[in-house]
Order: C-alpha cells, then structure tokens, then sequence
C-alpha cells in the first residue's frame, strides 16, 4: 500500500512568508507525528496527533508554528513569519494506536528559507 | 542528561566484522524500542523494533534490550558497505505514545 506521502518535497522562501508543509499518512493510522531534522542533527519532535484527542505540542519551539489535523488524516504544519533558523527537513510519520507500533516516515520536506 | 543517547561516531569496521551501537535512556518506564536506519539526504527506515528484555534476531541483525540497565544495542554482523549510514535509536516513553530519538551513530563500514 502508499505510504506516508509529504508535500512540497522543497521549499523555498524567504525570510518572514508563511509556509505550509502537508502529510498525508498510511491510510488506516491515527498516529501522526512531525519532526524536524536540521543539517547533521537528530530528530527533533514537534506535535503528536492521536485520533481525536487534544494534540501533544510540547515540542513547538515557538508560537510561530502550528499543526492541524482535520478529518483525523492529512496534516498540515504552517510556519508563520519564518526565520532562516527554521531552515531544516521537516518529516512526517505515522503509526497505528499503542505503545509497541513502529513509526513509518515520509520522504521529507525540505525547507529552505534565504 | 538526554533522555536518549547514542555516540555520535562516526563508527568504523571493516566489510565482515560485527558493529555494535549502543543506546541508553532515561525514562525507566519505557515500553518500546526500535532501531531505524538514514541514509544520507533520505527519511529514517524501521530496522527492528524490541519490546522485551534479551535478543532479537532478524537476520543480520540483533537487537538486545536490557530495561534494568535502561540499555539498548544493535549487532550487524557480516557488515557491508551497504550498511555505512546514521543509525538512530528511539524509545517510545511511559506514557505510551510520544517517541524521544537519540542524536544517531554514524557507521562506516570499509570494503
């Protein structure tokens, strides 16, 4: 089956846009979850969606990003008034309810801000 | 201290011979575990995953968890070049749900 789909793949803006970065996750998962990965870093958690309860978003590093999650499928993560330390791989994963399932990544968006 | 550490490597051995990367927690309550692997410029991959204290097998890797000693490794036998990329370990915490990923090890494997 498809799995975890991330749109753009790239983008680029410039300092102070708002960006949109989408994922649409394996069909039948209620878990989401963002991450962000800067140049030769680890992972960095960002928000957990899991079906409809209140998301986890103790990983926002400010009040210029947010997530939402409608219909419990596609996510969107905007990035308002972006500063080049946003620049980063900006990646999706999704998984199916409870403590022992795996994470399955999508491919990325990069995100580039000049 | 991080919740999940790993060296930063990089790790080097040669074609054939065993690596073995290390992981440790913090959070004792821990349920889950898995090992993926990132190839340069790629999105990370699930090797194996471990929810039980010992070894786990899945051909030529073996994962081994130790929740006393809040410990986790991964054995690659038979290294190949193949192999050489970032291998990140993650713990899936007490409550359930949120997964903390460590900084990854890097592997080079020498033909």
């Amino acid at each position: 089956g498809a799995g975890v789909s991330q749109s753009p793949s790239n983008k680029v803006t410039e300092k102070g846009k708002d960006v949109e970065l989408r994922c649409d996750p394996i069909s039948g998962h209620t878990a989401l979850y963002w991450y962000r990965q800067s140049l030769g870093q680890g992972l960095e958690f960002l928000i957990y969606f899991q079906g409809n309860s209140a998301p986890d978003k103790s990983g926002l590093p400010s009040d210029r990003f947010s997530a939402e999650r409608t219909g419990g499928s596609v996510s969107t993560l905007t990035i308002q008034r972006t500063q080049q330390e946003d620049s980063a791989v900006y990646l999706c994963a999704s998984s199916l309810q409870g403590p022992y399932n795996e994470q399955f990544f999508g491919p990325g968006t990069r995100l580039t801000v000049l | 201290q991080k919740e999940v550490e790993q060296n930063s490597g990089p790790l080097s051995v040669p074609e054939g011979a065993i690596a073995s990367l290390n992981c440790t927690y913090s959070d004792r309550g821990s349920q889950s575990f898995f090992w993926y692997r990132q190839y340069s410029g790629k999105s990370p991959e699930l090797i194996m995953s471990i929810y039980s204290n010992g070894d786990k097998e899945d051909g030529r890797f073996t994962a081994q968890l130790n929740k006393a000693s809040q410990y986790v490794s991964l054995l690659i036998r038979d290294s190949q070049p193949s192999d050489s990329a970032t291998y990140l370990c993650a713990v899936k915490g007490s409550g359930g749900f949120k997964t903390i990923f460590g900084a990854g090890t890097r592997l080079f494997v020498k033909a």
